[in-house]
């Protein structure tokens, strides 16, 4: 079945700066790949996807690349800001499966 | 509208104990996903219904987990003889349909505690 590894599994950053985590999946049936966002005691938010067939996406300071030939994908925050402190998961998706299978996830922290 | 709602918020049991945690999908949605997250981990899938039948039940852990959808819309996780290793948090989400072409929506999750 399909393995999503994800690193690093803390990150702090400073206020401004940008911040990169990477991802890397086993199954290469995967061809969805969502990123969530969890702040403490709430729900997993979905902030940005990307398909198979996408190389790169971009929704304002995020963005997403995959690389399917490496099988890698990672996430991108620029001119971070506190409210982006959380912990943030890497998924990939099975079109057939629909389970989401999710990465061991990244603590962020925004030093001010 | 109303989201994935799930109770109870939270649940504490003792060891050896029978619970249940029941998931209120969207309005609509025909797939629905139980998943748990143990502490500092990423959710693991346990089951997935497309109506009212488990069409992926792969995850389930062992014989004392079992999850019913009967009317295709509300869904109930049942544990028997819980443990502690069962400590986590059950999330529940919904989707418009199965797929990956269709977001699943998460719930709030049930926080259980095996005494």
């Amino acid at each position: 079945g399909e393995n999503v590894e994800q690193h690093p599994s803390t990150l702090s950053v400073q206020e401004g700066d940008s911040a990169v985590i990477k991802c890397t999946y086993s199954d290469s049936a995967s061809n969805y790949f969502p990123w969530y966002k969890q702040e403490l005691g709430k729900r997993p938010q979905l902030i940005i996807d990307i398909r198979s067939n996408v190389g790169e996406k971009k929704d304002q300071r995020i963005a997403v690349t995959l690389n399917k030939t490496a099988k890698h994908f990672s996430l991108h925050i620029t001119e971070t800001q506190p409210e982006d402190s959380a912990v943030y998961f890497c998924a990939a998706v099975d079109s057939s499966a629909s389970k989401i299978i999710f990465g061991s996830g990244t603590r962020l922290s925004i030093r001010p | 509208g109303a989201g994935v709602s799930q109770t109870p918020s939270n649940k504490v049991t003792e060891k050896g104990k029978y619970v249940e945690l029941r998931c209120d999908p969207i309005s609509g949605h025909t797939a629905l996903y139980w998943y748990r997250q143990s502490l500092g981990q990423g959710p693991e899938f346990l089951i997935y219904f497309q109506g009212t039948g488990a069409a992926d039940d792969s995850g389930l852990p062992n014989d004392r987990f079992f999850a019913v959808r009967p009317e295709g819309s509300v869904s109930t996780l049942k544990i028997q003889r819980t443990e502690r290793g069962d400590s986590a948090v059950y999330l529940c989400a919904s989707s418009l349909s199965r797929g990956s072409s269709y977001e699943q929506y998460f719930g709030p999750g049930t926080r259980l505690t095996v005494t």
